[in-house]
């Protein structure tokens, strides 16, 4: 099956530090990358959508300078946390989608941040 | 009114006992419909897709009911490995993923 990677799966930094999650997709081409947060016992909230060459669309309510993707290939896209703030503490999860069918999309297992 | 509800429980049952969640979604142009089942600190992961005429997969049994915009699971014998939070699911083609809050379900021996 389609395998997503994501890097790193937990990290704790500073307040004001930058970090940067990275979402790969293993053994296929990825058209489409999808950013999602969790809080706890909250549901996956979609932050942006990554195509391909093209800027990101971003949720209302999500700081596109705040948080930065890149999607510079088939492959990886990925997400920069900036001027990280306690607040930002949350799971982060990529989702990957080769377009080939509608719905099928491939999760990534997540990454934690802590915020100090 | 969100996109996706769900009770958020938690169901707390013993082994063995059937036990159904429901859910509904507020936008009636949704074309696709899931249920995806997230243990502690792990990523969703599907559990099935839910067709209109109903579907079954071993113990688990999914009903769509597109007039109502509603979705069920069932699941039935209940095993202590069920325990975990279930997430129901729409999307139109191509789109994101609409996440439901979750329901909760812990089984106990």
């Amino acid at each position: 099956g389609a395998v997503v990677s994501q890097h790193p799966s937990w990290v704790i930094c500073k307040s004001g530090t930058s970090v940067k999650i990275e979402c790969r997709s293993l053994d296929f081409q990825a058209t489409t990358m999808f950013w999602y947060r969790q809080f706890p016992k909250q549901s996956l909230m979609l932050m942006a959508t990554s195509n391909e060459g093209s800027k990101a669309t971003y949720e209302q309510g999500v700081e596109k300078d705040k948080f930065l993707i890149n999607h510079a290939s088939l492959t990886l896209s990925t997400l920069t946390v900036t001027s990280a703030h306690p607040e930002d503490s949350s799971f982060y999860i990529c989702s990957a989608f080769p377009g080939t069918l509608a719905y099928e999309q491939y999760f990534g297992p997540g990454t934690r941040l802590t915020v100090t | 009114r969100k996109e996706v509800e769900q009770d958020p429980g938690p169901f707390n049952v013993p082994e063995g006992a059937t036990v159904a969640f429901n859910c509904t979604y507020s936008n009636s142009a949704s074309q696709s419909f899931f249920w995806y089942r997230q243990d502690c600190r792990k990523e969703p992961k599907l559990l099935m897709s839910v067709y209109s005429s109903g579907n079954e997969d071993g113990r688990f049994t999914a009903q769509l009911n597109r007039a109502s915009q509603y979705i069920s699971l069932l699941i039935r014998d209940s095993k202590l490995s069920d325990s975990a939070t279930y997430l129901c699911v729409v999307n139109q083609a191509g789109t994101a993923l609409i996440f439901g809050k979750g329901t909760t379900l812990s089984v106990s021996s």
